[in-house]
């Protein structure tokens, strides 16, 4: 069955990075387009990044362009997201997903937490 | 890139129907259709019950339904059940400048 594993969320202070991980299983993860999605504590969802299948193109939100750069390795199945000059607004879960249709997440992970905070 | 408008509560009894709008603009919800909902419980991670305005993935029950007119799309659960109680959310994808757009979220309350 597909399986997404976000890893890498801590604690950080603010200016710092950080970089997660999200290792994917159970469907060809070179013929799919991925995105991040993160929720502050207690808010919505809120779209991060997206990457194309074969990692040719990407898009970020205005609040991370310039911050925040999502790759991936398909040799890996893995997604990244880079994470640079954190702040305290970044403070969520983040989530990756599979897109299987312009924005249509079809599969989530269980999410790992990032806390930017001195 | 403005988040989509969902009421952030609704409510019903078991048995009865209810519907969740989410209004986006011509650059969004009305220019493709490639609206999404998702349920959410808390402390877990999203689970699509709705792609493309009407499609429901395979293994979400007939009693969640889905439509769009111009610039507002709606979802409708019907036979409301104890278990639906949950957070909904609503995307879109948008041309204009290829991203996704997420709504507020709708808490949905079963009575």
């Amino acid at each position: 069955q597909v399986q997404l594993v976000e890893s890498g969320g801590g604690v950080v202070q603010p200016g710092r990075s950080l970089r997660l991980s999200c290792a994917a299983s159970g469907f060809i993860f070179s013929r799919h387009g991925m995105m991040w999605v993160r929720q502050a504590p207690g808010k919505g969802l809120e779209w991060v990044a997206l990457i194309w299948f074969d990692g040719s193109k990407e898009n970020y939100a205005d609040s991370v362009r310039g911050r925040f750069t999502i790759s991936r390795d398909n040799s890996k199945n893995t997604l990244y997201l880079q994470m640079n000059s954190l702040r305290a607004e970044d403070t969520a879960v983040y989530f990756c997903a599979r897109d299987v249709s312009y924005g249509s997440l079809e599969s989530w992970g269980q999410g790992t937490l990032i806390t930017v905070s001195s | 890139q403005s988040a989509l408008t969902q009421p952030p509560s609704a409510s019903g009894s078991p048995g009865q129907s209810v519907t969740i709008s989410c209004t986006g603009t011509s650059s969004d919800v009305g220019g493709y259709n490639y609206v999404s909902w998702y349920r959410q419980y808390p402390g877990k991670a999203p689970k699509l019950m709705i792609y493309e305005v009407t499609k429901r993935p395979s293994g979400v029950p007939g009693r969640f339904s889905a439509s769009k007119s111009g610039n507002t799309a709606s979802l409708t659960v019907s036979g409301l059940q104890a278990e639906d109680e949950a957070d909904y959310y609503c995307s879109s994808y948008s041309g204009s400048n290829n991203h996704v757009v997420f709504g507020g979220g709708t808490k949905l309350t079963v009575l």
